[in-house]
This record gives structure tokens, C-alpha cells and sequence, in this order.
């Protein structure tokens, strides 16, 4: 099992332009997100999807569009960057159900808008 | 709403006990999750424990719940260089809907040797 898989790895984008950034896990979890993480803010949720077509916003979901077309992948859009979304992003993925089913996390993309 | 507050730092010698503090506001709260942080990875989970357990114990770690006053705290016995990451701990509650997790500023820790 590779796991949670995320690319790229880094990005630098200039203000306005549009990126996609790939998520995938080969576990046949329910349960995708992606999260955010800037200093001293921890981690915050932008959008989470609890199977293949059922998506929904988290805590910061504008500037950010997902959609879930397979169990396996969970892309996360940026359609017009700005140096706010400046950000390391990290996807998860859980099986659905009780609070013991761990959420494993990709290596995260480190994203700069200039 | 639901918040979760940590300190940012905690420095300690090698060997010694690290400490790390956490509070949360949500008293619905049904698990709560310590994850580890290494530089440039992502998140692993350490431990978790159930709202209705005060103590959970695994190997070096163990975890202190005080659900009264909303207090989570993980103790590292024996602390290592190999410990110094950053600490988050997380709360899932049932105001949030249950998959989601409601995660700390994080406590960085640094262990000199």
C-alpha cells in the first residue's frame, strides 16, 4: 500500500493563475479531506467528502473547489490563486465509522503565491 | 464553536519528561487524538483516547483526560532527540458531525541532548 499519496510536492504560482492538487489513497477509504496548515493556526479544514460523489465545506472552503468521481482520488482546485492560499496542504483519509479508525495523512504539497 | 488551544513550545532535555498541555472548549467531544509532526512530513497518529476514559497509557506515552475542566495532556517518559517534532491534538465531537477533527495550534517541542 502506498497509502496517501499527494502531488506536487511544491508549487509556485503568480496571483490569478488556476492549479490542481492530486490526492490519492489506495486503502478504499470513505473519508477524504483536505486541510491547510499555517503557522500558529494548526490545521483547518477546507473540504471533506464522505464517498464518491458527496463532497462538503469545512471550516475555510472559499477560494477552494473539490469533487470525489472515484473512491481512490480527491482533487483539491484553486481557480484563482491569491498569496492568502499560501499554505502547506495536507490530504487525509479514514475509513467511516467510530473514532478509532486512525485518518492517515499524505506528505503534503507546500504551496507559494506570489 | 468548537476550539482547541495549545502552547507553541516546550524545550526539555534528553531524558527528561515532556509534558505537552492541550484545551478544548466543545464538550461534546468524543475521541481525542495526539498526532506528530516530523519537519517537511505529514501528520502520524500517536495515541487517542475516548471521552469516557481518563487515563490511556502506550509504551513511553501516556495521556491524561480531564473531561470537567476540558484538559488533555500527553506525557513522553524518557524523552529522545528522535521526539523533537511538533504535537497536535485533535478533538472529534459530535457538533462537528463525527468524521471531522478539530486540531490544535500544535506545541512544537525540542529536545536537546
Amino acid at each position: 500500500n502506498a497509502g496517501v499519496t499527494q502531488t506536487p510536492k511544491f508549487q509556485v504560482l503568480k496571483t490569478g493563475q488556476s492549479m490542481t492538487l492530486q490526492c490519492a489513497q489506495d486503502m478504499n477509504h470513505e473519508y477524504m479531506s483536505w486541510y491547510r496548515q499555517d503557522p500558529g493556526m494548526g490545521l483547518r479544514l477546507i473540504h471533506y467528502s464522505v464517498g464518491a460523489g458527496i463532497t462538503d465545506q469545512g471550516e475555510v472552503p472559499n477560494g477552494y473547489n473539490v469533487s470525489r468521481s472515484t473512491t481512490e482520488d480527491f482533487p483539491l482546485r484553486l481557480l484563482s490563486a491569491a498569496p492568502s492560499q499560501t499554505s502547506v496542504y495536507f490530504c487525509a483519509s479514514s475509513a467511516l465509522g467510530g473514532g478509532e479508525d486512525t485518518q492517515y495523512f499524505g506528505p503534503g504539497t507546500r504551496l507559494t503565491v506570489l | 464553536g468548537e476550539d482547541v488551544e495549545q502552547s507553541l513550545f516546550l524545550s526539555v532535555r534528553e531524558g527528561d519528561s515532556s509534558v505537552i498541555n492541550c484545551t478544548y472548549t466543545d464538550s461534546s467531544s468524543t475521541y481525542l487524538y495526539w498526532y506528530k509532526q516530523e519537519p517537511g512530513a505529514g501528520l502520524q497518529l500517536l495515541t487517542y483516547i475516548f471521552s469516557n476514559m481518563d487515563m490511556k497509557q502506550d509504551q513511553r506515552l501516556t495521556v491524561l483526560l480531564n473531561k470537567k475542566d476540558k484538559h488533555l495532556s500527553l506525557r513522553i517518559a524518557d524523552t529522545q532527540t528522535g521526539d523533537s517534532a511538533i504535537y497536535f491534538c485533535a478533538e472529534r465531537t459530535l457538533n462537528t458531525g463525527f468524521q471531522k477533527l478539530v486540531f490544535g495550534t500544535g506545541t512544537r517541542l525540542l529536545v536537546s541532548p
